[in-house]
């Protein structure tokens, strides 16, 4: 079965600090994964995407990176802001030749920026 | 642009009653999703759509009905609320083969 496992489950940093989150999957055969961030009361938006030949991604003070390999990905936020105070969830795209339903959901890393 | 909207926001119903709730995209895209998200689980597929007219069952349909009459619209309806649909819906929308969702703002139901 296709799992996608996300840790820490929540996370309290003080502002400024920088901090890591981790995605863990074992879809299979892989597309791309992509991370979203869900501000309290919204819809996930997305972060960034990392498809197969991509080890890292930066957007602004996001950095994602990939290793397909050992099947593991991660969200780096430096310098972090109140802002950035969300939930951040991980999706993983199984190849599934353009098929609406192949998309995977981690319950997602509450993180919490204390001023 | 207002991307994904849904209607309504809140909505508290009764065990039994039944209901309707609305997802809107202006982006043109051919998939439309729903989906609930509950605390401590990751959204779940509920029912899908690939285009106009056409629907299919996603993770956990069960007590639940969609119609896609209109490509910009995508309707989900409970028949007969039961107190474990308690929870947030979300629709989405994405182009053909793109994997971006564009969620809209979500639905808390509360079914008592």
């Amino acid at each position: 079965k296709n799992q996608v496992e996300q840790s820490p489950q929540s996370l309290i940093i003080l502002e400024g600090k920088n901090c890591t989150l981790q995605c863990n999957y074992t879809v299979s055969p892989f597309s791309n994964l992509r991370w979203y961030k869900q501000d309290t009361g919204r819809g996930p938006v997305s972060l960034t995407i990392m498809t197969f030949s991509e080890n890292t991604k930066s957007n602004g003070r996001y950095t994602a990176t990939l290793d397909a390999d050992t099947k593991q990905s991660s969200l780096h936020i430096t310098a972090s802001q109140l802002s950035d105070s969300a939930s951040y969830i991980c999706v993983v795209r199984v190849y599934s030749g353009g098929g609406a339903d192949g998309l995977t959901f981690g319950k997602g890393t509450h993180l919490i920026i204390q001023p | 642009n207002a991307g994904v909207t849904q209607t309504p926001k809140f909505r508290v119903l009764k065990t039994g009653q039944s209901m309707t709730l609305l997802c809107a995209q202006d982006m043109n895209h051919e998939y439309m999703y729903w989906y609930r998200q509950d605390p401590g689980m990751g959204l779940r597929l509920i029912h899908y759509s690939v285009g106009e007219g056409t629907t299919a069952k996603g993770e956990v349909p069960d007590g639940y009905n969609v119609s896609r009459l209109k490509k910009q619209n995508f309707l989900l309806g409970l028949e007969s609320a039961a107190p474990s649909q308690t929870s947030v819906y979300f629709c989405a929308s994405s182009r053909q083969g793109e994997t971006e969702a564009f969620f809209g703002q979500g639905t808390r139901l509360t079914v008592v």
